[in-house]
């Protein structure tokens, strides 16, 4: 079974601090990742996309992709209150997206 | 505005009762595919549809059928619910002919009682 895990949490931070989350996955044909940002009881909602090894920035958010060690994480620079939310990492396997359980972020005021 | 509308919001049925979930994209996307999110597992994949009349099973396709006469609709039919199907749907859409980055529907919550 392919799967991607993430560490439930919940992760607390100060707020300003960078928040990093982390996944593993276990199908090496998966060429790409997401990270989705889901609010209790809202839909997930996509923050960034990576198919390279190496880092992505897009504003406070930076994805790290390193395929031989089957391993995404996204850093959160200057964290906030409204960051809390629970973030789901994803990667693409034959036709789908396999999801993780996601990491629950809480950012303390 | 770009978005995928799911209906009902909410539902809560009886045994055996049959129903269905409505999904609806406006930004014409080929590929559709319905999840279900349940605690500690994650969103679990109930079936896809890479384009019209093209459909195909996920991991957890029991109990759930679709279909895909027009491009835009990817209806979610359950011909008999039972209690284990009460969880969170979601119906997401995309642009490329595999999962590139998903636009996800607000999600319908189902009681199966």
């Amino acid at each position: 079974q392919k799967e991607v895990e993430q560490n439930s949490g919940p992760l607390s931070v100060p707020e300003g601090a960078i928040a990093s989350l982390n996944c593993t996955y276990s199908d090496r044909g998966s060429q790409s990742f997401f990270w989705y940002r889901q609010y209790s009881g809202k839909s997930p909602e996509l923050i960034m996309f990576i198919y390279s090894n190496g880092d992505k920035e897009d504003g406070r958010f930076t994805a790290q992709l390193n395929k031989a060690s089957q391993y995404v994480s996204l850093l959160i620079r200057d964290s906030q209150p409204s960051d809390s939310a629970t973030y789901l990492c994803a990667g693409d396997s034959s036709y789908k997206l396999i999801f993780g359980s996601g990491t629950r972020l809480l950012v303390r005021p | 505005e770009a978005q995928v509308t799911q209906n009902p919001r909410y539902l809560i049925t009886v045994t055996g009762k049959k129903l269905t979930v409505t999904c609806s994209q406006n930004m014409n996307h080929e590929y559709m595919s319905w999840y279900r999110q349940d605690p500690g597992l994650g969103l679990r994949q109930i079936y896809y549809s890479m384009n019209v009349e093209v459909t195909d099973k996920g991991d957890v396709p029991e109990g759930y059928k679709v279909s895909r006469k027009e491009k835009r609709n990817f209806p979610l039919i359950l011909e008999s619910p039972s209690p284990n199907q009460t969880s969170l749907y979601f119906c997401a859409s995309s642009a490329a002919r595999g999962p590139s980055g998903y636009t996800f529907g607000s999600g319908t919550r189902l009681t199966v009682v």
